[in-house]
């Protein structure tokens, strides 16, 4: 079936503005977790959702940063009032519970002039 | 706080020649590990996978890693590397059982020049 897919691929803003990155698991999967990975950098924990509930968001770096996955499907992260620090690769992934096995999306590459 | 640690950040090679890539971890209990590769232009995917049993677990397109408990390692290997596996590889952990969040290395960047 089709993998975990995210939009926009490419978003570039102006500094203060809001942005919101979507995200579009694997049917089925319980698990879905947001990474940001700045250039050079692996990957680094966001949040995680088991379903719609959100069991961690240690990873969020204050409060600016949101998300939320209302139907236990599709998530939104939203980073509000954005800065230049904010740029980066912002990727989802999601899981079969029990595997625990991550599967990622694409990412999508947030600009922030 | 777990970590990952990987050695080489960037690695030159020629087609032919052996690959093998460092990753260790910090964290004393039981732990997942895996490793990933992100290919230009396409987007992280897993390579191979360790949660229990044989120390040696074999992934796609030839690549083997070994868990070392004792070293706290999981080294990647390829006998004989191609230009295709030219590629970003990320070295990741999680404890063990239900869910654990993904703590990844900073990635190692394979250039195989042909």
């Amino acid at each position: 079936g089709a993998g975990v897919s995210q939009s926009p691929r490419y978003k570039v803003t102006k500094r203060g503005q809001d942005v919101a990155l979507r995200c579009d698991p694997i049917s089925g999967h319980v698990s879905l977790y947001w990474y940001r990975q700045a250039l050079g950098q692996g990957p680094e924990f966001l949040t995680y959702f088991n379903y719609e509930a959100q069991q961690d968001k240690s990873g969020l770096p204050n409060d600016r940063f949101s998300a939320e996955r209302p139907e236990g499907s599709i998530s939104t992260l939203t980073i509000q009032r954005t800065e230049q620090r904010d740029s980066a690769m912002y990727r989802c992934a999601s899981s079969s519970r029990e595997y625990n096995e991550q599967f990622f999306g694409p990412g999508t590459r947030l600009t922030v002039l | 706080a777990q970590s990952v640690s990987q050695h080489n950040h960037h690695v030159i090679l020629s087609e032919a020649a052996s690959l093998e890539l460092g990753c260790n971890y910090s964290y004393g209990g039981t732990v997942n590990l895996f490793w990933y590769v992100q290919y230009p232009g396409q987007h992280l995917q897993l390579l191979l996978k360790y949660f229990s049993g044989d120390p040696l677990v074999k992934g796609i397109k030839g690549f083997e890693a070994e868990f070392i408990k004792s070293k706290f390692s999981f080294n990647l290997r390829k006998p004989s590397v191609q230009w295709s596996d030219t590629a970003e590889y990320f070295c990741a952990v999680t404890l063990s059982g239900g869910y654990q969040k993904v703590t990844f290395g900073t990635g190692t960047k394979l250039q195989v020049i042909p």
